[in-house]
């Protein structure tokens, strides 16, 4: 079956450590997305790529980091930088043209402890 | 101001009725509109896309578009408690390029 999918799905995090969250698509797209997503709020987009290579930070980049080294694959590494983690993390997909529709993967709730 | 607003609600109406979602945004290039449900732990999914003004319909759900106004509304018709989720409006283009900023959402309860 063609999808998104992401890991783990829960993930727990000492202060101080790096995590690295997984994104992979069988679903050919070139666009690949991260959003952050805190309780009772909207996505905030974190990194784009448009294509292999390639990647352009969001609205909230800082203390993140990720690649594309694969058109399949797009790892999100949340950093000892990144202050606040916490957070609903939700990776997508889509075609990248005008009308296309991004499809999510099932997400992964990391918490700092 | 935000890129993209939504009332955060809750949004309660009752069972049959008609609820009414609305999104206004500030970049006036914007060029695809989309509407998301997303239920309580759960991803994001599509629901709906318009680009064009007017009304566009699928089913149960309506979107309507008003570029002049910058602002874009979703209708769901005969409520059911099953549509009760928190709904995304989404925008792409402009001075974002393909980039999708969302809004924060808006919360319906459909009472049974």
């Amino acid at each position: 079956d063609g999808g998104i999918t992401q890991s783990p799905k829960y993930l727990f995090r000492k202060e101080g450590q790096n995590v690295t969250l997984s994104c992979e698509q069988n679903l050919n797209h070139d666009a690949m997305y991260w959003y952050r997503q805190d309780p009772g709020q909207g996505l905030r987009l974190i990194y784009y790529s448009q294509i292999v290579n390639d990647f352009q930070k969001g609205d909230i980049a800082e203390g993140y980091s990720v690649s594309r080294e694969k058109k399949e694959s797009f790892p999100l590494t949340v950093t000892s930088a990144q202050k606040n983690p916490t957070a609903f993390y939700l990776c997508a997909s889509s075609l990248g043209g005008r009308d296309t529709e991004a499809f999510f993967g099932q997400g992964t709730r990391l918490t700092v402890v | 101001q935000k890129e993209v607003e939504q009332n955060s609600g809750p949004l309660s109406v009752p069972e049959g009725a008609i609820a009414s979602l609305n999104c206004t945004y500030s970049d006036r290039g914007s060029q695809s509109f989309f509407w998301y449900r997303q239920y309580s732990g759960k991803s994001p999914e599509l629901i709906m896309f318009i680009y064009s003004n007017g009304d566009k319909e699928d089913g149960r759900f309506t979107a309507q578009l008003n570029k002049a106004s910058q602002y874009v509304s979703l209708l769901i018709r005969d409520s059911q408690p099953s549509d009760s989720a928190t709904y995304l409006c989404a925008v792409m283009g402009g001075t974002g390029g393909f980039k999708t900023i969302f809004g924060a959402g808006t919360r319906l309860f459909v009472k049974a």
